[in-house]
């Protein structure tokens, strides 16, 4: 266990549905983090929070919602997704602002876009 | 713009014996942290060992050992005593310090362990 916690652990869902995932961590930390893991390809940045506020957005379409309305929590809403969405999405946390914390990342949430 | 690069989809390695997985990075920086992490197939993503660009010295975590290279931009992993439970997935990622604090992954090398 590493201090960050996600659920579900999997999600599968309709084109048309809306969904959330949600992120919480234990560890103190300030900054918090979306990746998306897809098969073959390096885990891709969708968005960075530092302290509650949203400091990057990796031109992520505007289907993927993010929410953080404290440090400990983070929420990526989901809404008329594609296929191609299907990944592994994960969430990670680090104590931001030193440029040399470690990021501690969730177990995350596995994806399916039917 | 950072890259990294790993040139090694899979590797293998016998159990006891040792395994060195490679990575290379590009970046503009001149301060900058660079990262293995692993991967099991229970999916949770673990640090393995961490090494500030500035320290000449290579970082060691019990039986995981990195060789830093800065002119060559070489960060490579050796896995020491190589046990059953290091099968996995290995990401190296570079961090550059300051702003948003951004890691930039390679697309990972799956370690087989064989007994």
């Amino acid at each position: 266990e590493t201090g960050v916690t996600q659920t579900p652990r999997h999600l599968v869902m309709g084109m048309t549905n809306k969904k959330s995932l949600k992120c919480e961590q234990h560890l103190g930390h300030n900054a918090m983090y979306w990746y998306k893991q897809s098969a073959k390809k390096p885990l891709e940045l969708m968005f960075v929070y530092n302290f509650k506020e949203q400091t990057e957005n990796n031109s992520v379409p505007s289907r993927f919602s993010p929410e953080c309305p404290n440090s400990s929590h983070l929420f990526l809403h989901l809404h008329t997704l594609q296929p191609e969405d299907s990944a592994l999405y994960l969430c990670a946390s680090s104590q931001g602002g030193t440029g040399k914390a470690e990021q501690y990342f969730g177990p995350g949430t596995r994806l399916t876009v039917t | 713009a950072q890259t990294v690069t790993q040139s090694q989809p899979e590797m293998s390695v016998q159990e006891a014996e040792t395994v060195t997985l490679s990575c290379t990075y590009d970046t503009s920086e001149s301060d900058y942290y660079l990262f293995w992490y692993k991967q099991p197939p229970s999916r949770q993503m673990i640090l393995v060992i961490r090494q500030e660009a500035y320290k000449q010295q290579n970082a060691t975590e019990n039986r995981f050992s990195v060789n830093f290279q800065k002119a060559a931009k070489s960060f490579s992993l050796k896995i020491s005593d190589s046990q059953l439970g290091d099968a996995a997935m290995y990401f190296c990622a570079s961090l550059t310090q300051g702003g948003s604090e951004k890691l930039v992954f390679g697309k990972g090398t799956k370690l087989t362990v064989n007994p």
